[in-house]
């Protein structure tokens, strides 16, 4: 398998519940983001990972909770998300960062519902 | 901030070619890129731009660069119902190389 996959493809959960989000790349890159993609809004970028440490922390609540226990892996764990967290949540990778031409690979996405 | 802006919907009709407007605000911006996002799909780089060049062309790809009015374009030529998507700028800033992302134009193709 190559490229960025992300698990689910669709999740749907309620406001307590908890539950984590899966990204895997088989690139051997170094970095690895997640973003948010809301409907007509640009993409805003969460969290950066470079070499299983994060480097960047958009001001992201703290209902949202990243862990990258090695460099092919990222996770994304939500708890008592809110209706307005409703989102596609793309991976993606790239080779380094930072990086003056790094293109970034993405995955198809979580298209995320909270009920 | 920096900002990058695009409208949000292009209708051409098939066969015509589509212009992709952005405007960013960085001047400093090094690469300038256009991403593609097909439906339930996630985005893949199309095509790039180095801040010190004008044009770029690629098959039906033509990007078009005016650094003093900081506007990007995406020309394709000859629009196919399959370059049906929503079509991404983003501008790579030259402080911290982070990527400032439009929110996308939606390219709607007419029989």
């Amino acid at each position: 398998e190559t490229g960025v996959t992300q698990t689910p493809r669709h999740l749907v959960m309620g406001m307590t519940n908890k539950k984590s989000l899966k990204c895997e790349q088989h690139l051997g890159h170094n970095a690895m983001y997640w973003y948010k993609q809301s409907a007509k809004k640009p993409l805003e970028l969460m969290f950066v990972y470079s070499l299983e440490e994060r480097v960047e922390n958009n001001s992201v609540p703290s209902r949202f909770s990243p862990e990258c226990p090695n460099s092919s892996h990222l996770f994304l764990h939500l708890h008592t998300l809110q209706p307005e967290d409703s989102a596609l949540y793309l991976c993606a990778s790239s080779q380094d960062w930072p990086g003056v031409n790094t293109e970034a690979f993405f995955g198809q996405g979580t298209r995320l519902t909270v009920v | 901030g920096e900002d990058v802006e695009q409208s949000l919907f292009l209708s051409v009709r098939e066969g015509d070619s589509s212009v992709i407007n952005c405007t960013y605000t960085d001047s400093s911006s090094t690469y300038l890129y256009w991403y593609k996002q097909e439906p339930g799909a996630g985005l893949q780089l199309l095509t790039y731009i180095f801040s010190n060049m004008d044009m770029k062309q690629d098959q039906r790809l033509t990007v078009l660069l005016n650094k003093k009015d900081k506007h990007l374009s995406l020309r394709i030529a000859d629009t196919q119902t399959g370059d049906s998507a929503i079509y991404f700028c983003a501008a790579k800033l030259d402080s911290n190389y982070q990527l400032i992302w439009g929110a996308g134009t939606k390219l709607i193709i007419k029989p």
